[in-house]
Formats: structure tokens, C-alpha cells, sequence
């Protein structure tokens, strides 16, 4: 079965320091994933996906299936980063969408 | 409209009482999902509907029952429901048969059972 490993329940760090957000999966197939942010009374948003590689506010991910790890960066922290943050893995033919338990990531001044 | 809406977003009902979660989406997406938030933990998938059918239902209780009646709208019926199915419920959608396809929420209903 699939399952998605987020150790951290909660990271804080200074305004401008490196974030790093651990996700760990575990998957027979090949792995679709993806993070997704929720802002603080705002709704549950996709911030980055596995294909796209590309950089959203900042923030990259880099998938290692020899490390079965899809980690979450940004070398800046930002006060406005401050958020709970999901790493989750979709499989089930595209449409089963399994999150870790989350990463409470708080960006102090 | 890339928007996914849901109605309406806090309930209070009894444990006797039948009630639906409504979610409407235009953004011709033909995969729409419920999900089971609790406080302080992940989102449970519950339902998946591809195609305006059911694909996956996740060994959910019966007194919930989803339908979806076209490619727009999906529904939760209610019924008999407990104190511990005091959640968020999140309604998703996404394009349907294609891979790495991501999902868009709606803000959720927040259900209270007394």
C-alpha cells in the first residue's frame, strides 16, 4: 500500500534562513507527487507538482526515487511562508490522492 | 471560473436529521472527490466519481451517500450520522484520465453533529 511520511509536525525557522520540509513515500509504481499549502482560513492549494519542476514562490522540489523523497526547499524563509504544508502521492489510476500528515512550517522575525 | 464551490459551509444537525453538502465546479473537470478532514490531521479521501461515476468509495459508512448528477455538481447525503463524523468535509475536482493531474478544493463544509 502507499503511504507518504512527513516527519516533521512542526519547523521553525528565522525570516531569511533555508526551509527544508522532509517528504518521504512509499510506492510500487511510479510515483505522482505533488505538495500542496494551506494558508492560515484559506483553502488547501497546490503549490508544486513532481512533473512540472519548476519553482513557485520560491519554494522547489526535486524528486529521488533512489531516496524514495520528494523534499521541499526554498534557501529564504518569508514571514508569509508561515503555513501547514502537505506532501501527497496520487496514484489509483490518477485518482487517489494519499497526504502525509503534514508540516507546520512557522517563519519567525 | 477555476473555482471549486461548496455549500453550505457550516451545519449543525442532530443525529435524526438528513441533510446534503453540495459542491459545483466549471472548470470541465469529469473527476470530483469528498474528502474527510478532522482537526489538525490530513485530508481522507472518501469518494471518487469519474465520468459522473463511482470509481472509489473508501469503505465509507453507509449514512453517507454521494451522487453526483452531471458533470458540475456533486453531492453528499447525510443521514444518521455520529458525533465522531463531526469533520470538514472537502469537495475536489480534477481532469479525469490523464496522469499527474492535480486537484483544486473548495474551502469545505464544516459539519457539527449534536
Amino acid at each position: 500500500a502507499q503511504r507518504v511520511t512527513q516527519p516533521e509536525k512542526l519547523l521553525s525557522v528565522f525570516k531569511g534562513a533555508p526551509v527544508e520540509l522532509k517528504c518521504n513515500y512509499s510506492y510500487s509504481g511510479s510515483p505522482e507527487l505533488f505538495w500542496y499549502v494551506q494558508y492560515s482560513r484559506q483553502r488547501l492549494q497546490l503549490l508544486l507538482r513532481h512533473i512540472s519542476r519548476e519553482s513557485i514562490k520560491g519554494f522547489t522540489a526535486d524528486l529521488n526515487k533512489g531516496e524514495t523523497s520528494f523534499h521541499l526547499k526554498k534557501p529564504f524563509a518569508q514571514e508569509e511562508d508561515s503555513a501547514m504544508y502537505y506532501c501527497a502521492l496520487l496514484t489509483g489510476g490518477g485518482n487517489k490522492l494519499t497526504f502525509g500528515t503534514g508540516t507546520q512550517l512557522k517563519v519567525e522575525l | 471560473d477555476t473555482e471549486v464551490t461548496q455549500t453550505p459551509k457550516h451545519l449543525v444537525m442532530g443525529m435524526t436529521n438528513k441533510k446534503s453538502l453540495k459542491c459545483e465546479q466549471h472548470m470541465g473537470h469529469r473527476a470530483m472527490y469528498w474528502y474527510k478532514q478532522k482537526a489538525k490531521k490530513p485530508p481522507e479521501l472518501m469518494f471518487v466519481y469519474s465520468y459522473e461515476k463511482l470509481s472509489i468509495n473508501e469503505s465509507v459508512p453507509s449514512r453517507f451517500s454521494p451522487e453526483c448528477p452531471n458533470s458540475s455538481l456533486l453531492n453528499l447525503h447525510l443521514h444518521a450520522l455520529q458525533p465522531e463524523d463531526s469533520a470538514l468535509y472537502l469537495c475536489a475536482s480534477s481532469q479525469a484520465g490523464r496522469s499527474n493531474q492535480p486537484q483544486h478544493f473548495g474551502d469545505g463544509t464544516r459539519l457539527s453533529i449534536l
